[in-house]
């Protein structure tokens, strides 16, 4: 069945480094890729998701690219800040009824 | 102002016992979802709704049967409470279920516990 991968459970970093955090996923189709921000104590919202074109969607200094032949969409920051500390989920559309599988999730926890 | 509301916040259960967990959305949207959230476990999908019909079950136990009295609302009624139903229980929504790449809005959640 359709599943998303994050290796990492936790990364931990110091403010101003680059940040990138895993996912890959396994499914039968082309689907969408999503990655959703949970802050703690707060709901999980859209990140930013894939597009059907090769665009390389960006939201907040974050990016991640679509790679269909290594089925990957690492996120990515040049630069991090304390207030990107959060629970990070990637996530693929499982099919037309609004269904989405999440990956375990990666805390990313950002020091001074 | 959130745009959906979950009630309760906190919920504390005894084992056996039956629940309702409220969720209301005024975003305009014509699906909503249900999503569970336990320790060590990713966000689980539970039940799509469209137009106030289930479009996708994912849920083995019959324990858990959503309600929707309006488009706008989908409450979750659970039975026969078990320990380890205990998890944060997610509403959510999107404009349709019919597109693959819908964004889903959450709700804050409600975190219940069955003692």
């Amino acid at each position: 069945g359709d599943s998303v991968t994050q290796t990492e459970g936790l990364v931990t970093l110091t403010e101003g480094l680059p940040v990138m955090l895993n996912c890959t996923y396994q499914s039968t189709y082309s689907p969408f890729l999503f990655w959703y921000v949970q802050h703690l104590n707060e709901a999980p919202k859209l990140l930013l998701k894939s597009f059907t074109d090769n665009k390389r969607p960006e939201h907040q200094g974050f990016h991640a690219t679509l790679h269909k032949s290594s089925s990957s969409f690492h996120l990515q920051k040049s630069s991090a800040q304390l207030s990107d500390s959060a629970l990070y989920y990637c996530a693929l559309s499982g099919g037309n009824t609004g269904k989405l599988i999440f990956g375990l999730g990666t805390t990313l926890q950002v020091q001074p | 102002d959130p745009k959906i509301i979950q009630k309760p916040k906190y919920l504390v259960a005894v084992t056996g016992s039956e629940k309702i967990l409220i969720c209301e959305q005024y975003l305009g949207h014509n699906a909503m979802y249900w999503y569970r959230q336990s320790a060590k476990k990713p966000l689980e999908f539970m039940f799509s709704y469209s137009y106030q019909k289930l479009m996708d079950n994912q849920t083995a136990s019959s324990r858990f049967q959503p309600q929707s009295s309006k488009k706008n609302h989908l409450d979750l009624q659970i039975t026969a409470l078990k320990p380890d139903d205990s998890a944060t229980y997610f509403c959510a929504s999107s404009q349709t279920n019919w597109a693959s790449a819908e964004t889903l809005y959450f709700g804050s959640g409600t975190r219940l516990t069955v003692l």
